[in-house]
């Protein structure tokens, strides 16, 4: 099967936490990419990175940073000092290199930034 | 700027109607696409195409037909509208002709009542 799963339907913090958006992957492909997508309130969704199956680098980008582990199917996202501008819904999703590239994504995690 | 335009934000139609779903990218992209966005289903691939007067189904096509005669221009079309296709309806496009693992560019959505 060829799935993404983001179990965190909604998460709340309050301002300058830090959080991480979990996001699992299954795929039976050697060869996929990575995505992570903000949908904030005014709903189109703005990418924020791709990663491929063979690079295994976190990335730091400011306040935003991604945890890409194949032994566990995860690519987690981190925001650091979360800020009210953060609060949108967020997007992980996965083209596996078989088939017709065809993104599959994950249901979403919601972050609402309390100040 | 790069810029996906949909041509409603918001839609009221009633059962039986046919309606249209415009969307028109400015950025040259051959690829483009048609998603659903329901809460706790993420986004479905409805229809996409990768050139002019070309479609393929996504994974939810029923119920729905596509246009695509200019490479700017991206039609959705119900043709007897339905209740359960009230939904957010969200156009993308993206670099290259054919299957591409390139990052999407979304417009704003058009949020669809059927009543």
């Amino acid at each position: 099967a060829q799935k993404v799963t983001q179990a965190q339907t909604e998460i709340s913090v309050v301002e300058k936490e830090d959080v991480t958006l979990d996001c699992v992957y299954e795929t039976r492909d050697t060869t996929y990419y990575l995505f992570w997508y903000k949908q904030p309130p005014s709903g189109e969704l703005v990418f924020l990175i791709r990663r491929n199956s063979f690079d295994e680098q976190n990335e730091i980008s400011g306040r935003y940073s991604w945890n890409f582990q194949k032994s566990t199917s995860s690519f987690n996202f981190t925001i650091t000092a979360s800020q009210v501008v953060d609060s949108a819904v967020y997007f992980c999703a996965l083209i596996p290199t078989s088939g017709t590239y065809k993104y599959i994504f994950g249901t979403g995690t919601r972050l609402k930034v309390l100040a | 700027d790069v810029k996906v335009t949909q041509s409603s934000r918001y839609l009221v139609k009633r059962t039986g109607e046919k309606v249209f779903l415009e969307c028109v990218q400015d950025m040259d992209h051959e690829n483009m696409f048609w998603y659903r966005q329901d809460p706790g289903l993420g986004l479905r691939l409805i229809y996409f195409s990768y050139d002019v007067k070309m479609k393929e189904k996504g994974d939810i096509p029923e119920g729905y037909s596509v246009s695509r005669e200019k490479k700017e221009r991206f039609s959705l079309i119900l043709e007897s509208a339905s209740t359960n296709q009230t939904s957010m309806y969200l156009c993308a496009s993206s670099l290259g002709s054919g299957p591409s693992y390139n990052e999407q560019f979304f417009g704003p959505g058009t949020r669809l009542t059927v009543l």
